[in-house]
């Protein structure tokens, strides 16, 4: 499975979006973008994955660029509860079972 | 209806002792996953479970690393000869079936060892 980077911290305004970006430039054309987070003190939640088109649910939305390269996962409108670790993972559909979190972002909301 | 449980929350052992942490699935998923995650790191997989066996277990740092689920349903991860190294929080999840990318995460055991 692909790697990514991400930024190692970002602050947000309460109430403002939240815009997290994720790099995957060696991401296979059947691998998936999965975005999990991490409050602190809790197990990983899972917030959202895509493949090709922009996908939108009732925790955020993931942007996909057309190349596929590169992703944003954006929370419309950060609430302090948001402040955790968020982390981008490519994935295939028959790839390896296990999750590959990396390091992740932390995302600090701030009132 | 109940998420993942992990028990104990919290293990606090002497370095060389044996540990067991159990792992209670959502009722009806198939695969079970045990992580590991360090202070400052995200978790890092250990093994894989799909019904009772082990699907891969090339997470599993060595030897003294052992995990469980005679039925299909509870696991337990045993860790022989314990070593300061082995602090860490442990966090089991679980997912429906195969390939599912969408796994369920317990609230992890925090062992340390000291």
């Amino acid at each position: 499975d692909a790697k990514t980077t991400q930024p190692p911290s970002m602050d947000c305004a309460e109430g403002r979006a939240a815009n997290l970006p994720c790099n995957h430039s060696t991401i296979s054309g059947n691998e998936y973008v999965y975005w999990y987070r991490q409050i602190h003190s809790q197990g990983p939640q899972y917030i959202i994955h895509g493949l090709k088109n922009n996908e939108t649910n009732e925790m955020a939305s993931l942007i996909i660029t057309e190349d596929r390269k590169s992703s944003t996962l954006i929370l419309p409108h950060a609430t302090l509860r948001d402040t955790a670790v968020y982390y981008c993972i490519v994935r295939g559909p028959t790839g390896a079972n296990n999750l590959f979190f990396g390091t992740g972002t932390r995302l600090t909301v701030i009132p | 209806g109940a998420g993942v449980s992990q028990t104990p929350s919290n293990k606090v052992t002497e370095k060389g002792k044996y540990v067991e942490l159990r792992c209670d699935p959502i009722s009806g998923h198939t695969a079970l996953y045990w992580y590991r995650q360090s202070l400052g790191q995200g978790p890092e997989f250990l093994i894989y479970f799909q019904g009772t066996g082990a699907a891969d277990d090339s997470g599993l740092p060595n030897d003294r690393f052992f995990a469980v689920r005679p039925e299909g349903s509870v696991s337990t991860l045993k860790i022989q000869r314990t070593e300061r190294g082995d602090s860490a929080v442990y966090l089991c999840a679980s997912s429906p079936g195969l390939a599912a990318g969408q796994q369920f995460f317990g609230p992890g055991t925090r062992l340390t060892v000291l």
